[in-house]
């Protein structure tokens, strides 16, 4: 079955270390997307990439860093400059290379609390 | 204005109620809506797209008015299983690429 997945699911982090969130897509996909979503928040855009070895800062990359090697993989780590990073971590995709005209297709979340 | 405004939730309402959410954008250059839904804890996952005619998808309706830049989605006839979060979704404009923007949500809690 094609789809998004993310891992961990659940992860808890100390103060201070970096960590990073994986994001697979068996969909032939070729934009990917970073979002983080906080309680009684929207959604909000950390980093995208329409393409192999190309990535776009969001609203809030600061803190964040992102990788795209392969057309499959977008892994996002979460840096100890971030200074507020427990949150909901989705990551999703789109069919065509030109984001926002086309449906977001989400993995199932990280939940990433910083003890 | 806000990017995408939506009406502050939640919406209580029992079964077999019509309920209608309402969204504002601020970018009159946008092209694509959605309205997207998410269960507690969950990832938001499509529910319907946006045309300039509306469209309906069963019990649900979607309108748009590019005049004044609203969005809204009438559910009708409401089920327990409705209850979640329902995000109005635009595309905008980052850095020269187009991107989605999301809404806070406005919860819909459907009672027995």
């Amino acid at each position: 079955d094609g789809g998004i997945t993310q891992s961990p699911k659940y992860l808890f982090r100390k103060e201070g270390q970096n960590v990073t969130l994986s994001c697979e897509q068996n969909l032939n996909h070729d934009a990917m997307y970073w979002y983080r979503q906080d309680p009684g928040q929207g959604l909000r855009l950390i980093y995208y990439s329409q393409i192999v070895n190309d990535f776009q800062k969001g609203d809030i990359a600061e803190g964040y860093s992102v990788s795209r090697e392969k057309k499959e993989s977008f892994p996002l780590t979460v840096t100890s400059a971030q200074k507020n990073p427990t949150a909901f971590y989705l990551c999703a995709s789109s069919i065509w290379g030109r984001p926002g005209t086309g449906e977001l297709f989400f993995g199932e979340g990280s939940r990433l609390t910083v003890l | 204005r806000k990017e995408v405004e939506q009406d502050p939730g939640p919406f209580n309402v029992p079964e077999g109620a019509t309920v209608a959410f309402n969204c504002t954008y601020s970018n009159s250059a946008s092209q694509s809506f959605f309205w997207y839904r998410q269960d507690c804890r969950k990832e938001p996952k499509l529910l319907m797209s946006v045309y300039s005619s509306g469209n309906e998808d069963g019990r649900f309706t979607a309108q748009l008015n590019r005049a004044s830049q609203y969005i809204s989605l009438l559910i009708r006839d409401s089920k327990l299983s409705d209850s979640a979060t329902y995000l109005c979704v635009v595309n905008g404009m980052n850095s020269g690429y187009s991107t989605l923007t999301f809404g806070k949500g406005t919860m819909l809690l459907v009672s027995p």
